[in-house]
């Protein structure tokens, strides 16, 4: 299987703090991308990085991609309680097939 | 106002019956697929479509069926076959291969 796994499962930390969710993969992607979902919604999309690219930023979100690590993090600086969910990492193949995570949930306590 | 609309929000089946959850988007997106998600976990893959009058079976079809007549709409029937439907459906579609999936806000199942 193809599909991504974060660590930690679970994360706990006080508003301010940063963030670090890791993702690994087994076989090679095209993009990888990071998603939120808050409890009970759908997802929501917040990175896209392609497989030539090293690292993104979006706003207070940094993406980095190892490749030859199969490993990707996201990191979000100056956590605030609104960052409350849990993250997703997904990858696909050739054939437009996309695969998810398990997770991690993230607690941001004010 | 763009977006992907998923209908209903809970769905109550009642063993031995069919239902069908309803998926559209206006985002003129060629491609779509269902996702199921149980408590606690990520999404698994249940069909997709990259065009329509065509789909195939993602890692769960079992149990499940869809159709895609129209560009817009990619409804997932659960079948009476499929045992334990009880989970949160999600419904996706995207502009292009490798991009970026928008998500509907998910219809929860629950069986009587």
């Amino acid at each position: 299987s193809q599909q991504g796994e974060e660590d930690p499962q679970a994360l706990s930390i006080q508003e301010g703090e940063n963030a670090t969710m890791n993702c690994s993969y087994k076989t090679s992607i095209n993009n990888l991308q990071w998603y939120r979902q808050n409890s009970g919604r759908g997802l929501v999309h917040l990175i896209l990085i392609r497989s030539n690219e090293r690292e993104k930023h979006s706003g207070r979100l940094r993406v980095t991609l190892d490749t030859s690590k199969k490993s990707s993090s996201l990191l979000i600086t100056a956590s605030r309680a609104a960052d409350t969910a849990s993250y997703f990492c997904a990858t696909d193949d050739n054939f437009n097939k996309f695969y998810f995570g398990s997770g991690t949930k993230l607690n941001v306590k004010p | 106002d763009g977006g992907i609309t998923q209908s209903p929000k809970y769905l109550f089946r009642k063993e031995g019956q069919n239902v069908t959850l309803s998926c559209e988007q206006n985002l003129n997106h060629d491609a779509m697929y269902w996702y199921r998600q149980d408590p606690g976990q990520g999404l698994r893959l249940i069909y997709y479509s990259q065009i329509v009058n065509d789909f195939q079976k993602g890692d769960i079809a079992e149990g499940y069926s869809v159709s895609r007549e129209k560009k817009e709409s990619f409804p997932l029937t659960v079948t009476s076959a499929q045992k334990n439907p009880t989970a949160f459906y999600l419904c996706a579609s995207t502009e292009g291969a490798g991009e970026t999936q928008y998500f509907g806000p998910g219809t929860r199942l629950l069986v009587l």
